[in-house]
């Protein structure tokens, strides 16, 4: 079974320019999240879908970040424009319906803003 | 602020050695408290988990702790091997909620 793919893998962009992130949860699994991990502090969680419902957006830091997941298969992350402070290690997870405790992990994207 | 605590930053350990890594909380509400592996160029991985009506668990050779007074819970690496050289993520998550909180993170580096 393959797991959570995501891409790119690393992305290099200048500021203000726009990056979009993809996310490709485990096949049949409705939920997926999302959460970043910037400069070697703790990952933090920036919000949740359940098939294409936005669930819980908390985590967004602002309104330059905007996730969508049409259909409720894969899910993108766009950031536009893009800041130095959004540097960072994007990574998605997903999980089985009612299975919100064991999430599985993407490789991530590593997003450098120069 | 942050709601997970963990300690310490970064550990050396000599194979064979007992690592152990510790985190606090102060959400009482949280009653799920994972532990999760990242190697480099890999998502994190699940690893070992706990609920607050036990004390420990243990699998392998890899052991939660748990002290519900004290709010505190650690992971505890018996016969530490090269192989577990790796990040290593506590979190916790409320009960009926979707996200997970993480610590910080530890670089776990086992010398041969």
């Amino acid at each position: 079974e393959a797991g959570v793919t995501q891409f790119p893998s690393h992305s290099v962009i200048e500021k203000g320019q726009t990056v979009t992130l993809r996310c490709d949860p485990i096949s049949g699994h409705d939920n997926l999240y999302w959460y970043r991990r910037v400069m070697g502090k703790e990952i933090k969680f920036l919000l949740h879908f359940v098939k294409e419902s936005k669930q819980d957006e908390s985590g967004m830091p602002n309104n330059r970040f905007l996730a969508e997941r049409t259909g409720g298969t894969y899910s993108t992350l766009k950031v536009q424009p893009a800041e130095l402070e959004d540097s960072g290690v994007y990574f998605c997870a997903s999980s089985l319906a009612g299975a919100t405790d064991t999430q599985y992990f993407g490789p991530g994207t590593r997003l450098t803003v120069l | 602020q942050q709601q997970v605590k963990q300690s310490p930053q970064s550990l050396i350990v000599q194979k064979g050695g007992i690592s152990i890594i510790n985190c606090a909380y102060e959400n009482t509400a949280f009653d799920y408290f994972p532990w999760y592996q990242q190697f480099p160029g890999k998502g994190p991985a699940l690893l070992i988990a706990i609920r607050p009506d036990v004390s420990e668990k243990k699998e392998g050779r890899f052991t939660i702790s748990f002290n519900k007074s004290a709010k505190q819970f650690s992971l505890h690496i018996m016969d530490s091997q090269p192989g577990d050289s790796a990040t290593y993520f506590c979190a916790a998550k409320e009960q009926g909620a979707q996200k997970l909180v993480f610590g910080q993170g530890t670089r776990l580096t086992i010398n041969p």
